[in-house]
This record gives C-alpha cells, sequence and structure tokens, in this order.
C-alpha cells in the first residue's frame, strides 16, 4: 500500500531564504509524481509534475527533483517570498484496478515573514 | 477556456441532513474523482466516476454516493451526515482514467460544514 511522507510539518522562514520541503512515497514503482500549493480553504494548484523517467522539474523558482529507486522527492524554493506562504502537497498516482488515484502526504505548511 | 468548476463554495448542514455537491470536469476531460480534506490533512480519495460508472472507491462508508452525468459533469451525495464528514470536498477531472499516472485537474473546492 502507497504511503505518501511529507517533512518537515511547518516551517517558519524569513523572506530571502532558500528553502527544501521533502517527500517520501513506500512504493517506488511510481509513473510520476506531482507537487500542489493551498492557500487557506482553497483548492489545490498544480505547481509541478515530474514523470518517472526525469531526475528535475523547473518553474521559475521552484525546482522538484524525483529519486524513485530511495522513494524522494524534494521541492526547493528560491529567494522565498511572502507570498510563497501556503500548505505545499505531493502526491503520486496509484493504479488499482486499471484506473489511478492520487495519494497524498499531509502537507508541509509554509510561512513566509517580512 | 474554463477549469473544474465545483458548486457551491460553502454549505452548512446539520447533523442527520443529506448533501448534494456538484463538479463540472476541465473541457475535454471524461474522468471525475472526488477527494474529502479535512483539516490540517492531506486530501483522501472517497470515488472516481468513468464512463458513468463508478470505476473505484476509496475507504469511506456507503453514505456516500455520486453519479457522472452523460456530460461528464458529476454528483456527489452524502446521507446522514455527521460532524465528522466537515470538511473540505475537491474534485478533480482527467482524461481517459485508465492511462497510468493521468494528471489531476483541481477545483477550489466545497467547504462543508455539519452542525
Amino acid at each position: 500500500k502507497q504511503e505518501v511522507t511529507q517533512i518537515p510539518a511547518a516551517l517558519s522562514v524569513p523572506e530571502g531564504e532558500n528553502l527544501v520541503l521533502n517527500c517520501s512515497f513506500t512504493d517506488s514503482a511510481i509513473y510520476n509524481l506531482q507537487w500542489f500549493r493551498q492557500d487557506p480553504g482553497k483548492g489545490l494548484t498544480s505547481l509541478l509534475l515530474i514523470q518517472s523517467s526525469q531526475r528535475e522539474q523547473t518553474s521559475g523558482r521552484l525546482n522538484a527533483s524525483l529519486d524513485k529507486s530511495s522513494g524522494r522527492s524534494t521541492l526547493y524554493i528560491a529567494a522565498s517570498q511572502p507570498g510563497d506562504s501556503a500548505t505545499y502537497l505531493c502526491a503520486v498516482p496509484s493504479l488499482s484496478g486499471g484506473y489511478n488515484k492520487l495519494i497524498f502526504g499531509a502537507g508541509t505548511r509554509l510561512a513566509v515573514h517580512p | 477556456d474554463a477549469g473544474v468548476t465545483q458548486s457551491p463554495t460553502h454549505l452548512i448542514k446539520t447533523r442527520g441532513q443529506q448533501v448534494t455537491l456538484r463538479c463540472s470536469p476541465k473541457s475535454g476531460h471524461d474522468t471525475v474523482s472526488w477527494y474529502q480534506q479535512a483539516l490540517g490533512q492531506g486530501p483522501q480519495f472517497i470515488f472516481q466516476y468513468y464512463e458513468e460508472e463508478e470505476r473505484q472507491r476509496g475507504n469511506f462508508p456507503d453514505r456516500f454516493s455520486g453519479h457522472q452525468f452523460p456530460n461528464y459533469s458529476s454528483e456527489l451525495n452524502v446521507n446522514a451526515l455527521l460532524l465528522g464528514d466537515s470538511a473540505l470536498y475537491l474534485c478533480a477531472s482527467s482524461l481517459a482514467a485508465r492511462v497510468p499516472g493521468n494528471e489531476q485537474f483541481f477545483g477550489p473546492g466545497t467547504r462543508l460544514t455539519v452542525l
């Protein structure tokens, strides 16, 4: 059974710091891994999707890496800003009976203060 | 091109009542999945609809049921509401449910409060 864990659960940093958020999964047979951002009480915004054949994916100040063999992914946020404050979730697809569902971690709550 | 839409945005019900939540998928998508997100937790998979049938289901009781219409939109129904059903309900759409690892796109969610 696939399980996803995110560390740390919460993070508070001053503006300008570079950050690393961690995601681990128990079953390395994944097709891809997705990072989402969630603002309080809102839906999920997809940030990056890394295919199993990729090692990294970049979008602006965000860089996500994937190491399938060790069951780990990291989301690197460069030069953090107060607008980056949100909860960051990672998710992997789990195939059951030929159909996909996403398995999520509990998220990392990030607060960036000026 | 509209993304995934959900209605209503917020809903307040009392214990024992029934509720219906609605979702319209992203244009061109044919698969709808529903997730429940309790406060401070990650979303939990409820069920998935494809070709108007429930294709897989998470660990949720039969009080949770759904439907998919010919235009691919979907409803989530919850009967005999409990306090523990208070959560953010997220709808996600995707194309071709049987494609491994196909990307899911999420709506803004419906916040359900049960008093």
